[in-house]
């Protein structure tokens, strides 16, 4: 199993403004992902995070806005670029086990901005 | 990836089974079932899967019917802290980590 750790756990920000998440896992892992949870909404996910490489975006999400780094196996970071209320939202970090296909996901980052 | 048709809610009492039922018609052959579940203000937890065989582990039990096209997710003693939004997902191989949620179904377990 992989155990991931997300900071902040929560923050609260001025529209305008960035805020930038970390996600630390355990143990290395080819592909980190970053997922979105909106108010009262299920996960949609935001891009693929390669170390070495670029990241992926899915429809909908763009660089400009979700820059994301991955320096290394174990670490990657969203930033949430000019926040808007819209941006008010739960960004969770995951990774897949290789071996068993299993996926984990971190326990989220809880963004309120205002 | 299929997509996968689950009830909005359902309740259960506390130490009866709890079966999930959902539904993949559209599965290929190639595509496993997984279930995860979140609990409020927490990171979904994966729960198992399954590509055609029953499995089985220490949390729950997957039935996948033999045309593939739906499965039931089974806890077969539901406690309290079994209260969660359960969802049923279906995934190729060549889909790494890009899990495509539903709404899936709110599960209460009640005393």
């Amino acid at each position: 199993s992989a155990v991931i750790s997300q900071k902040p756990s929560r923050d609260i920000c001025q529209r305008g403004t960035s805020l930038t998440i970390q996600c630390q896992v355990d143990s290395q892992v080819t592909m980190m992902f970053w997922y979105r949870q909106q108010p009262g909404q299920s996960l949609t996910l935001i891009a693929t995070a390669n170390q070495g490489s670029e990241a992926t975006y899915e429809s909908g999400f763009v660089i400009d806005k979700f820059p994301i780094s991955r320096p290394n196996l174990t670490f990657s970071t969203l930033t949430v670029s000019n926040m808007s209320p819209e941006d008010s939202s739960i960004y969770l970090c995951s990774v897949t086990c290789a071996e068993t296909y299993e996926q984990y996901f971190g326990p989220g980052t809880r963004l309120t901005v205002t | 990836d299929a997509k996968t048709t689950q009830p909005t809610s359902m309740d259960c009492a506390e130490g009866r089974a709890a079966n999930l039922p959902c539904n993949h018609s559209t599965i290929s052959g190639n595509e496993y079932v997984y279930w995860y579940r979140q609990i409020h203000s927490q990171g979904p937890q994966y729960i198992i899967h399954g590509l055609k065989n029953n499995e089985t582990n220490e949390m729950a039990s997957l039935i996948i019917t033999e045309d593939r096209k739906s499965s039931t997710l089974i806890l077969p003693h539901a406690t309290l802290r079994d209260t969660a939004v359960y969802y049923c997902i279906v995934r190729g191989t060549d889909s790494w980590g890009k899990l495509q949620f539903g709404a899936g179904t709110q599960v209460v377990v009640t005393p």
